[in-house]
């Protein structure tokens, strides 16, 4: 495996489930993040995760909860999901030095139903 | 605040050149990505902008001035592979990418 890996590609869940987002990335990089995007807007920064410390949190609700146990793996544990939380969320991974350039995993479309 | 600037939607012909223009406002800046998406697929790098010029990269080119917080991305010789969103990010104090809702281009034959 090369890049940066998500899986599973297409998840279906009703409101109460639980489930997770895997995210791995094979680059060696020590930053990891996951985006929210939703139809015809900018990509939300949901979490960072820096040498596997979270460094940032953005306002996001407690129905997601991230995980960071190496800096090679990311996972985005949901529950009690809205269907307003349907989206395509994004992983991606970078170096901590310039040019700071993020590479994106192929996301997961999430439907909330 | 911070704030990203593009065109939503542009139309060129195959073969022809289009410039996708950005205009940025920012807490701190160290630096400017382009990223081409392509629907319901991750986006991809295509150019980054540290310093003020222009940067070539085979048919893409994207242009820097930091003084006026704006930036370009040219692209020749337009192929029908080349319809997707063209996103400007720029790096801001936190190294964090800023993003707009970007812009999507429509080639037609």
């Amino acid at each position: 495996e090369t890049g940066v890996t998500q899986t599973p590609r297409h998840l279906v869940m009703g409101m109460t489930n639980k489930k997770s987002l895997k995210c791995e990335q094979h680059l060696g990089h020590n930053a990891m993040y996951w985006y929210k995007q939703s139809a015809k807007k900018p990509l939300e920064l949901m979490f960072v995760y820096n040498f596997k410390e979270q460094t940032e949190n953005n306002s996001v609700p407690s129905r997601f909860s991230p995980e960071c146990p190496n800096s090679s793996h990311l996972f985005l544990h949901l529950h009690t999901l809205q269907p307003e939380d349907s989206a395509l969320y994004l992983c991606a991974s970078s170096q901590q030095r310039e040019p700071h350039e993020q590479y994106f995993g192929p996301g997961t479309r999430l439907t909330v139903t | 605040g911070q704030n990203i600037d593009q065109p939503t939607e542009m139309t060129a012909t195959e073969g022809a050149i289009v410039q996708i223009n950005c205009t940025y406002q920012t807490s701190g800046f160290n630096g400017l990505f382009w990223y081409q998406q392509h629907a319901g697929e991750a986006p991809t790098f295509l150019s980054y902008n540290v310093l003020d010029g222009l940067e070539e990269k085979g048919r893409f080119s994207s242009f820097l001035s930091r003084s006026k917080g704006y930036s370009y991305l040219l692209l020749k010789e337009l192929q029908m592979k080349d319809s997707a969103s063209y996103l400007c990010a720029p790096l801001d104090s936190n190294y964090q990418l800023i993003w707009g809702a970007g812009t999507k281009l429509i080639i037609k034959p």
